[in-house]
Formats: structure tokens, C-alpha cells, sequence
């Protein structure tokens, strides 16, 4: 079974907010966890990757994954309007979905309010 | 740059028309896929070639094919295509070397080709 779950939104914030994006899945075999950003009309684009469970930083971007909850999150401090897009999570059992492919979430509409 | 590339941005066809898009890559990249998204969902796995051999999702209808003349260009037929089809076609490539789990191959988008079905 592939299905991933993520709240479409819109979600709106201030300039400056802390912003929290989750997803969660069901198959216990995906191990490569991905965030995408996707401008309108526009290819996604990979902001960050995780293996497995723990946490990674990027800049401004954190990524979680929760293996035993089977719970992703991405969180993006000090949120500014340019990063207003839409963010997809996805998740392969491969590394970069190689040999399967990468399941995404529908995606959350984040609106940054100047 | 190295890019994916997608041909045409905007296709506009007719209910049963033929119809053919197009994805390039300079990346040299050894798996390209095809997606398919629909407006406010999530993209899905159409098929994708990993070399030469063709891997189709089970439930990619059979109005959908695919061909990979080179390493460089994969090209997605849609045989007779319904409303249903209007979506947008996004192409990816990866660079996908082996079951490896200490590796990342990161699969790179093309902009993506909006397919309208009048």
C-alpha cells in the first residue's frame, strides 16, 4: 500500500513565523523521506532529503522523520514571503526512488503574509 | 546548465487527438520517469525507464506509453486522450545506481507540461 496523508491547506502565516508542514504515511518500507517545493507552474524542486529516522538542518529548514509514527515534518523558521509555494512531501523505499519511484503528498498550499 | 527540459510547456489537444510530449535531459542520468498531476493532487508515478528497461505502475491506464529512443530523450504518448487526462506531465531523472542505502540520488524535475483536453 502507498499512501502518504498531507493537510492541502491553504495555510497563511505572518513574515517571521515559525511554519510546521507534516505528512504522515502507512508503508512501514519507505526509508528515503523528501520535501519538494513547487512554485505555480512549476517543476518541484528538492529542498531537503532524510534517511531513515532523525532530524536534519538546513538554514532556515529542519526535517523530521519519525520511523515509529510514521510522521514526517518540515519546519521553516523565520519564514519569509518568497518561500510562499507549495511543499510536497514524498517518500521512496530507494534511495532518490530509484528502482520504485517517489510517492508524494497532495501537497500544502503555504501562504507568507508580508 | 544541466537541466531537464519539457516540450511543450502548454498542449492543448483535442477528446481522442494523439498526442506526444516530450523531456530531455543533459544531467546524463540513467532513470527517467514520468508523472502524472492533477490540480491539487499529489503527482503519481506513470512509469519510468530505468535504462533501457521500462517499468509500468500497475494501474497507469493503457492510453498512456512511453518511449526512450537514447539516454537523453523519453517521450509520453497518450493514445486517446480523455477529459480525465487534463493534468499536468511532470518529467524526473535520477542518476540511480544500486539498492546502496549510504547514497542520495536526487531526482531532478522538468517544469512540467500542462496537457488541456478540450
Amino acid at each position: 500500500q502507498k499512501e502518504v496523508e498531507q493537510d492541502p491547506g491553504p495555510l497563511s502565516v505572518p513574515e517571521g513565523a515559525i511554519v510546521s508542514l507534516n505528512c504522515t504515511y502507512s508503508n512501514s518500507a519507505f526509508q528515503y523521506f523528501m520535501w519538494y517545493r513547487q512554485y505555480s507552474r512549476k517543476g518541484p524542486e528538492l529542498l531537503m532529503y532524510t534517511y531513515s529516522s532523525g532530524n536534519k538542518e538546513d538554514g532556515r529548514f529542519t526535517a523530521q522523520v519519525d520511523k515509529s509514527s510514521k510522521y514526517i515534518s518540515l519546519f521553516i523558521r523565520d519564514s519569509q514571503p518568497s518561500d510562499s509555494a507549495t511543499y510536497l512531501c514524498a517518500m521512496s523505499m530507494s534511495s532518490g526512488g530509484g528502482a520504485d519511484g517517489l510517492t508524494f503528498g497532495k501537497g500544502t498550499h503555504l501562504i507568507i503574509q508580508p | 546548465d544541466a537541466m531537464v527540459i519539457q516540450n511543450p510547456r502548454y498542449q492543448v489537444t483535442q477528446f481522442g487527438k494523439p498526442v506526444t510530449l516530450s523531456c530531455s535531459q543533459t544531467l546524463n542520468h540513467n532513470v527517467m520517469y514520468w508523472y502524472q498531476q492533477k490540480s491539487s493532487q499529489a503527482p503519481k508515478l506513470l512509469f519510468h525507464y530505468y535504462d533501457k528497461d521500462f517499468n509500468n505502475e500497475a494501474d497507469t491506464p493503457d492510453n498512456f506509453q512511453s518511449r526512450r529512443p537514447n539516454t537523453s530523450f523519453c517521450f509520453l504518448d497518450i493514445r486517446s486522450p480523455g477529459l480525465g487526462d487534463a493534468a499536468m506531465y511532470l518529467c524526473a531523472t535520477s542518476a540511480y545506481g544500486g539498492p546502496e542505502l549510504w547514497t542520495y540520488n536526487e531526482q531532478f524535475f522538468g517544469p512540467g507540461t500542462r496537457l488541456t483536453v478540450l
